[in-house]
């Protein structure tokens, strides 16, 4: 158990619409990364918050937006969804904003019908 | 742009065979490198890591070595086991400015059959 908590599990909803995943990161973490796996992509980094503030950002659809926070769990919003957004959703969490192990939770299962 | 190759799977071994995957990079400056599996049904967990060249990343009997001059950073265990079954990805960490992402190579498959 890396003490990264992600909700829900699994999902699965209708092309246009829209869903929330959730990810509560390790105690006194406070940087959380979220990242897409995808069987074509493989495993893509989609975007970092830093204490409540966007640092990095990867291969994010505009579709997709996501934030931190005061109390640091992050919440990854997928809107507008395609077949193609299905896939399994991964939040992690770091002690600082860069320079220490990243810690996975166990992902969210999006299935787009 | 920076990325990770590694060797397509999948593998498939009988248990206690020597296990090799391959892993190469490609990035500016000087990233750390990491080895995280997966395990079926469940999220990725940090294998091992290396930060500078030289160095040797080792737990649960698998090793890797951060080889700066062929840029690899291949994946050993000198005896498998049917719980070693699981999907290894190799990663590299890229910092800059206060930020941070991983990149990953696609991943390999590893079955070891008793």
């Amino acid at each position: 158990d890396s003490g990264v908590t992600q909700t829900p599990k699994h999902l699965i909803t209708a092309t246009g619409q829209r869903v929330t995943l959730r990810c509560s990161p390790r105690s006194g973490d406070l940087s959380v990364y979220w990242y897409q796996q995808s069987l074509d992509q493989g495993l893509q980094f989609l975007i970092q918050y830093y204490n409540g503030e966007e640092r990095a950002k990867g291969n994010i659809l505009e579709r997709f937006s996501a934030q931190q926070f005061p109390d640091l769990h992050s919440e990854l919003n997928l809107s507008s969804l395609e077949l193609g957004d299905s896939a399994l959703y991964f939040c992690a969490s770091s002690a600082s904003q860069g320079g220490e192990t990243q810690y996975f939770g166990p992902g969210t299962r999006l299935l787009v019908l | 742009g920076d990325s990770v190759t590694q060797m397509e799977g999948p593998v498939t071994l009988s248990e206690e065979a020597f296990l090799t995957i391959n892993c190469t990079y490609t990035a500016t400056g000087y990233p750390s490198l990491f080895w995280y599996v997966q395990y079926p049904g469940e999220g990725l967990q940090l294998l091992l890591k290396a930060t500078k060249a030289d160095d040797k990343g080792s737990n649960k009997g698998f090793e890797a070595t951060y080889r700066k001059e062929t840029t690899s950073f291949h994946l050993e265990k000198g005896s498998v086991q049917v719980s070693d079954s699981a999907v290894y990805f190799c990663a590299l960490r890229l910092t800059q400015g206060g930020s941070e992402k991983l990149v990953f190579g696609k991943g390999t498959k590893l079955t070891v059959n008793p």
